[in-house]
Parts: structure tokens; C-alpha cells; sequence
């Protein structure tokens, strides 16, 4: 299962609403997950299920979507979002990940 | 608190041979199934590998590209993951991390919810 990711990257201020898309090439059902990685440290998981939010997590991080078409949305952007975003498909072996997304803040 | 310590990192010739190893604490390691995810410069991550646990008769899964090259190991008594890594090329130049497959009672998700902050591999000559 492929997972394809858009935008590469993406350019917002702080305060603003920014949403991102998954890809599938098949249905994986709500097996997906959003990962956060910034450099030099430990991917952390965001959102699994497609929107459950993982522990801890803050709640302006948001996913919907199911069947091959998700999204992510982080609203009210702060200056501690900036990193890479993954998704990533939970419904076989291979595990797959998107190729990611890059958040920056202008 | 739940950490991930990778090890073993370090530059290798290809074709040569490379063992990681993953070590845990804060949590029940012989409970948990166990991945390892590498990222190449530049790009994305990669899944490489799956150990499941002992319940599970330690099954093992492999990325195509790793297939046959790497072997997923552990050891519950040292709460360590290992990946032996042989018949290195230099597309498997990367960082290793060793993650955490999520636990949730009656549910099985190939989500990984613990990650270390990884160990650099160079296959260079």
C-alpha cells in the first residue's frame, strides 16, 4: 500500500489553520495513524485511527477521513509545530508511510 | 517513563555486517511488540522490521528491500531488540529507530506509540 502526502511542505502563521493530506492506494479502512518528527528527536505519535488523539497530545491537532482520503488539521498554529508530519497506514504488513510534510512558520 | 535507547551505529563497507541494538525501560518489554523504522537523508521513514512476543512465538516481518539481509531479534530477560543487519549496500544508509508497538487491550494496531531517537548507520567505502 502506497501512501502519497500534499503538500511537501507548508508555510503558515502563527495562529493560522493548516490542513494537510494522505493518500492511500487502497482502502485501509481508519487504519491510520499522523506522526510528528522534528529533527534530532524521537517521531512522536499525534493521531491513530485516524482521529483518535493520543494521550497528551494538544486538541488543536485534528484527523478525519476514511478509505484512501485522509487529512490532518493543526488549528491555531504555534511555533512548536514546526517538524515533519507522517502519515501512516496500520492496516497491513508492509507498514507504509507517507513521504511527509513539512510545516514552517513564516 | 517509557524510553528507547538505540545503539550500535557506525560506519561500515558494503557488504559488511552491522548488529543494532534497541533497549527499553518504563514499561512491560516482553508485552510489547517491537519494530525498528529507518529514515535515508533526505527522505521519509522507511518500516524495516517486526518482532512479535514470546505469546506470539517471536514471529518476525521484513521490508522486501531487507528481507533475507536482516534479522529482528530479542531478548525479554535484557528488555533489548536487536537488528542484525548483513550484506550491508549503501541504500541502507540511514538512522535505525527502534519503536514501541502500541498496546490496547482487546486490540491489535499496527500503530507505534514509543520511539527512540535513533542510531545512524553509513555504508561506505
Amino acid at each position: 500500500i502506497q501512501m502519497t502526502q500534499s503538500p511537501t511542505s507548508v508555510s503558515a502563521y502563527v495562529g493560522d489553520r493548516v490542513t494537510f493530506t494522505c493518500r492511500a492506494t487502497q482502502d485501509i479502512r481508519s487504519w491510520l495513524a499522523w506522526y510528528q518528527h522534528k529533527p534530532g528527536r524521537a517521531p512522536k505519535l499525534l493521531i491513530y485511527d485516524v482521529s483518535s488523539l493520543q494521550s497528551g497530545v494538544p486538541s488543536r491537532f485534528s484527523g478525519s477521513g476514511s478509505g484512501t482520503d485522509f487529512t490532518l488539521t493543526i488549528s491555531n498554529l504555534q511555533p512548536e509545530d514546526v517538524a515533519t508530519y507522517y502519515c501512516q497506514q496500520a492496516d497491513s504488513l508492509p507498514l507504509t508511510f507517507g513521504g511527509g510534510t513539512k510545516v514552517e512558520i513564516k | 517513563e517509557v524510553q528507547i535507547v538505540e545503539s550500535g551505529g557506525g560506519l561500515v563497507q558494503p557488504g559488511g555486517s552491522l548488529k543494532l541494538s534497541c533497549a527499553a525501560s518504563g514499561f512491560s518489554f516482553s508485552d510489547a511488540d517491537m519494530h525498528w523504522v529507518r529514515q535515508s537523508s533526505g527522505k521519509g521513514l522507511e518500516w524495516v522490521a517486526r518482532i512479535r512476543t514470546k505469546g506470539n512465538k517471536y514471529a518476525t516481518a521484513y521490508a522486501a528491500s531487507v528481507k533475507g539481509r536482516f534479522s529482528i531479534s530479542r531478548d525479554d530477560s535484557m528488555n533489548t531488540a536487536y537488528l542484525q543487519m548483513n550484506s550491508l549496500k549503501t541504500e541502507d544508509t540511514a538512522i535505525y529507530y527502534c519503536a514501541r508497538q502500541i498496546v490496547v487491550p482487546n486490540y491489535y494496531y499496527y500503530y507505534m506509540d514509543a520511539w527512540g531517537k535513533g542510531t545512524t548507520v553509513t555504508v561506505s567505502s
